[in-house]
């Protein structure tokens, strides 16, 4: 059965700096999603992505996040400057046109110290 | 708002229970979704019911919605321990892709 896969499945960083998590969406598939879950909180809509740019966006997406489709398989989320509140699991999510269903991918747990 | 808001918040049975959990909203729907949610993992959808449907069901699950009260529940029959997980819902109103979660009610499903 395809599934949606992200990675890393772990990601540590200092303060300041930039990660990038990635994902690889349901081959198929035509619109994109990110999801944060802070720890003990609900899962966030960040992102939603279709045909090469973002079709919207949550307040939490600000300026220091970005994404991109760099070769028509990986989806990625890029945060270009961390903070500790960006501590949180990461979830990558596709859908394809005629379904209601969005397949969640396992997630990336990032850790900002 | 898209958002439901599921209800007990919590909710603890012995395996071979019945489970029941429910959920409100408070837009017009096109359908409904329900996830689950295993700690720590991604959410997986468990079954989908449209506005103009009142009850579907799928092996164990057992959705059933009314649109007149913006209501939906969900019982899970017979449970068992792997059941145990966050379950949430998703109302689905068509115009934006977004699927906007709820706090979950946490099922504990002791053996």
């Amino acid at each position: 059965e395809p599934e949606v896969t992200q990675t890393p499945s772990h990601q540590v960083t200092q303060m300041g700096q930039e990660v990038i998590l990635r994902c690889v969406p349901i081959s198929n598939h035509l619109y994109f999603y990110w999801y944060r879950q802070i720890l003990g909180q609900k899962v966030e809509f960040l992102v939603s992505f279709y045909n090469n740019e973002i079709s919207e966006k949550s307040e939490i997406f600000d300026d220091q996040f970005s994404v991109e489709r760099p070769d028509g398989s990986n989806f990625t989320l890029k945060i270009r400057s961390t903070k500790l509140e960006d501590s949180a699991m990461y979830f990558c999510a596709s859908w394809a046109a005629g379904s209601h269903e969005q397949f969640f991918g396992p997630g990336t747990r990032l850790t900002v110290l | 708002s898209q958002q439901g808001e599921e209800d007990p918040q919590a909710l603890s049975i012995q395996e071979g229970e019945n489970a029941t959990m429910n959920c409100s909203y408070k837009t017009s729907i096109n359908n409904l979704q329900w996830y689950r949610q295993n700690s720590g993992r991604g959410l997986v959808h468990l079954i989908l019911i449209r506005s103009n449907e009142r009850e579907k069901h799928s092996g164990r699950l057992r959705v059933t919605l009314d649109t007149s009260k913006k209501s939906s529940s969900l019982l899970i029959t017979a449970s068992r321990a792997a059941d145990t997980a966050s379950y949430f819902c998703a109302p689905y109103g068509g115009a934006t892709n977004k699927l906007i979660f709820g706090t979950g009610t946490l099922l504990a499903v002791q053996p």
